[in-house]
């Protein structure tokens, strides 16, 4: 089975402190890697995207920077969290354009 | 840039009644539109993907895509109050890996 994990579940960061966020896909190899952001509630807009590994590109400037360092793995991270940056995180996989699965996401309140 | 709304904002049906939702996109070039249901800020399931015009069923979910009026639906047949939630809508391009969502329609299916 194709399985989604993010971490940490939940986070409480003070403005101005570093951030890093998680996602491991479990499954088929070589996925596309997404990185997506949902404001409480706004709209979900993808930050990141990844078809290899050591490759990102980035969609939404936010202030925020990911990387891939193994096939199976995207991270998203900030050396400074703005209040902007809490909502929702989602990291989601893909193949070849097919269909989308996203992770269960991780809550972010900057405080 | 890619512009997706969706429509209406809310919708509240009876359990058993067709649900209809709408969404336009601006950038007729895109050939690959999904549907994701979103339970109270929690991950995204994927309901249905098409990719050509016409119509494509995932069991009660029906699709329909015209893109030449820049348009795409999804009808749910015989909702139940477990179908209330976000419905997004999302579309890309073939190969661009960049996905822009609506703001969603919140549905509401009372028993």
């Amino acid at each position: 089975a194709q399985t989604i994990h993010q971490w940490p579940v939940a986070e409480i960061k003070a403005v101005g402190s570093p951030l890093s966020l998680g996602c491991t896909i479990k499954g088929k190899s070589s996925p596309n890697l997404y990185w997506y952001w949902q404001a409480t509630g706004g709209t979900l807009q993808q930050l990141f995207y990844s078809i290899t590994v050591g490759q990102v590109e980035s969609v939404v400037q936010l202030n925020l920077s990911a990387s891939r360092p193994k096939d199976d793995q995207f991270i998203l991270s900030t050396e400074k969290l703005l209040l902007s940056h809490s909502g929702f995180y989602l990291c989601a996989r893909d193949w070849g354009g097919a269909e989308q699965f996203f992770g269960p996401g991780t809550r972010l309140t900057v405080l | 840039q890619q512009k997706v709304q969706q429509s209406p904002e809310s919708l509240t049906v009876s359990e058993g009644a067709m649900a209809s939702l709408n969404c336009t996109f601006s950038d007729g070039t895109s050939n690959n539109f999904r549907w994701y249901r979103q339970h109270s800020a929690k991950g995204l399931e994927v309901l249905v993907s098409i990719f050509s015009d016409g119509e494509k069923e995932e069991g009660r979910f029906t699709a329909h895509l015209n893109r030449a009026n820049l348009h795409v639906s999804l009808h749910i047949r015989e909702p139940q109050p477990s179908d209330s939630a976000v419905y997004l809508c999302a579309v890309s391009r073939e190969g661009n890996y960049k996905y822009v969502f609506g703001a969603g329609t919140r549905l509401k299916v009372i028993a």
